[in-house]
C-alpha cells in the first residue's frame, strides 16, 4: 500500500488478556517506530527497529510489552496481561532511514481495556 | 534526557488572526526539530522541519526557526484559515540518534469563521 497500515483499527479487550497489534511500514523503509497517544501522557515512545540492529526499547513502560519485527517489514506490538492504563491509541510509524527527516505515521490502533 | 515543552491549548482563534503556539526543548548536543500536525479524523503528519540552528522550516503558511540560544522553536502563521484546525505537535530527535521522536503534550486550534 501507499501508507502505513496497522491493524485493527479499534480493540476492546478485558483487563487481564493480551492483545496483538499489527504494523505494515512503508516498502522499503528500514526504520519502525511504537508511540503511544494517551489523555495523561501525550504521544511517548515505546520502541525503535532498524534493520538486524538490536531493538532500541528504550520506551517500554512494563515488561508487559514486547514487540517483534519479522523479516525486516511487519511489526507486532504485544501486550500481555492487559490493564486499563494501557488503553491508548497505539501508533506506528516508518521511515527510510533512521536520520531520514519525515517518519510516516499509521491511523493507530485504539485500545480500550474495560 | 531530551524533552520538549510546547504551550497548553486549547487555542480559539477567529479566522485571519495571527497564530503562535510555544514550543521549547532540552537537549543535549544539536538536535533536529519538528512540527507535526493531526487534522480531525487523520494520522499525524510532518508540517516543517529544522535540523540546524537558525534554520526556518515553512509549509502551507507556517514557519518555526530553531533557536538555538533560547532553546526554542515557536510555530507561527500570519492568517489562521478554519481549515487549520488540528492537533499540533512539537518534536525534536536527538543528535545521537536512534531516530525516535520526543513529542511535546499537543496544543489542539480550533479556528471559528
Amino acid at each position: 500500500g501507499a501508507g502505513v497500515s496497522q491493524s485493527p483499527s479499534n480493540k476492546v479487550t478485558e483487563k487481564g488478556k493480551d492483545v496483538e497489534l499489527r504494523c505494515d511500514p512503508i516498502s522499503g523503509h528500514t526504520a519502525l517506530y511504537w508511540y503511544r497517544q494517551s489523555l495523561g501522557q501525550g504521544l511517548e515512545f515505546l520502541i525503535y527497529f532498524q534493520g538486524n540492529s538490536a531493538p532500541d526499547k528504550s520506551g517500554l513502560p512494563s515488561d508487559r510489552f514486547s514487540a517483534e519485527r519479522t523479516g525486516g517489514s511487519v511489526s507486532t506490538l504485544t501486550i500481555q496481561r492487559t490493564q486499563q492504563e494501557d488503553s491508548a491509541v497505539y501508533l506506528c510509524a516508518s521511515s527510510l532511514r533512521p536520520d531520514s527527516d519525515e517518519q510516516f505515521f499509521g491511523p493507530g490502533t485504539r485500545l480500550t481495556v474495560l | 534526557g531530551n524533552s520538549v515543552t510546547q504551550m497548553e491549548g486549547p487555542v480559539t482563534l477567529s479566522e485571519e488572526a495571527f497564530l503562535t503556539i510555544n514550543c521549547t526543548y532540552t537537549a543535549t548536543g544539536y538536535p533536529s526539530l519538528f512540527w507535526y500536525v493531526q487534522y480531525p479524523g487523520e494520522g499525524l503528519q510532518l508540517l516543517l522541519k529544522a535540523t540546524k540552528a537558525d534554520d526556518k522550516g515553512s509549509n502551507k503558511g507556517f514557519e518555526a526557526t530553531y533557536r538555538k540560544e533560547t532553546t526554542s522553536f515557536h510555530l507561527e502563521k500570519g492568517s489562521v484559515q478554519v481549515s487549520d484546525s488540528a492537533v499540533y505537535f512539537c518534536a525534536l530527535r536527538g543528535s545521537s540518534n536512534t531516530g525516535k521522536l520526543i513529542f511535546g503534550q499537543g496544543t489542539t486550534l480550533q479556528v471559528k469563521p
